[in-house]
């Protein structure tokens, strides 16, 4: 069974840039799989940030982008702020119409 | 605004069952798959099943194949979740979302309702 990949954890200085990616346990992600990222916060419901590989969600500001690095896809985050401190999860559309997502990267600003 | 409201969610003994519903408003709901995710205490998000948008396509993750059935009322802007055979493995919070104009399993999520089952 294929499994999707995360950092379990990353840490970026307020003002930083930082990149989370998202990987298969055998194969390569491309936009065939549409990577979508979402954040969420203790206790609170998860947002949708990235669609598609690099499609913001509505209201999504400009210093989350999505993309394809090598074989994985990634969320860059730039200018990381107090507030972007979250969970972040990647989740991948596999064969049979179902979806998969890593186990998520607790990220630290500090 | 989109907005999607989930009930039906409590404490059900191991091998009962439950009925979660999601109300949607703020869209064409019948132009939208949808979506439940769900989230153990502690854990990640999982997502569950999804339907398509005249209820004839429906995918289930292998963990609830043969005891999750979901359905829609396109009438009634409404998708449902009928849980059976319910284990411990099932506690989790129940999320309903609306999918997107391209494959995306949650474009606007609901707040989720707690499915507790204990062990």
């Amino acid at each position: 069974q294929t499994v999707v990949t995360q950092e379990p954890s990353f840490s970026v200085s307020p003002g930083g840039t930082v990149t989370l990616t998202c990987g298969l346990s055998s194969g390569s992600v491309s936009s065939s799989y549409y990577p979508a990222w979402y954040q969420q916060t203790p206790g609170q419901a998860p947002r949708t940030l990235i669609y598609n590989t690099n499609t913001r969600s509505s209201g999504v500001p400009d210093r989350f982008s999505g993309s394809i690095l090598g074989n994985r896809a990634a969320l860059t985050i730039t200018g990381a702020q107090a507030d972007d401190e979250s969970d972040y999860y990647c989740v991948l559309y596999m064969t049979s119409a179902i979806w998969v997502f890593g186990g998520g990267t607790k990220l630290t600003v500090l | 605004e989109v907005q999607l409201v989930e009930s039906g969610g409590g404490l059900v003994q191991p091998g009962g069952s439950l009925r979660l519903s999601c109300a949607a408003s703020g869209f064409t709901f019948s132009d939208h798959w949808m979506n439940w995710l769900r989230q153990a205490p502690g854990k990640g998000l999982e997502w569950v099943v999804n339907i398509n948008q005249d209820g004839s396509e429906t995918s289930y993750v292998d963990s609830v194949k043969g005891r999750f059935t979901v359905s829609r009322d396109n009438a009634k802007n409404s998708v449902y979740l009928q849980m059976n055979s319910l284990r411990a493995e099932d506690t989790a919070v129940y999320y309903c979302a609306k999918g997107g104009t391209v494959p995306i399993p949650a474009d606007c999520w609901g707040q989720g309702t707690l499915v507790t089952v204990p062990s």
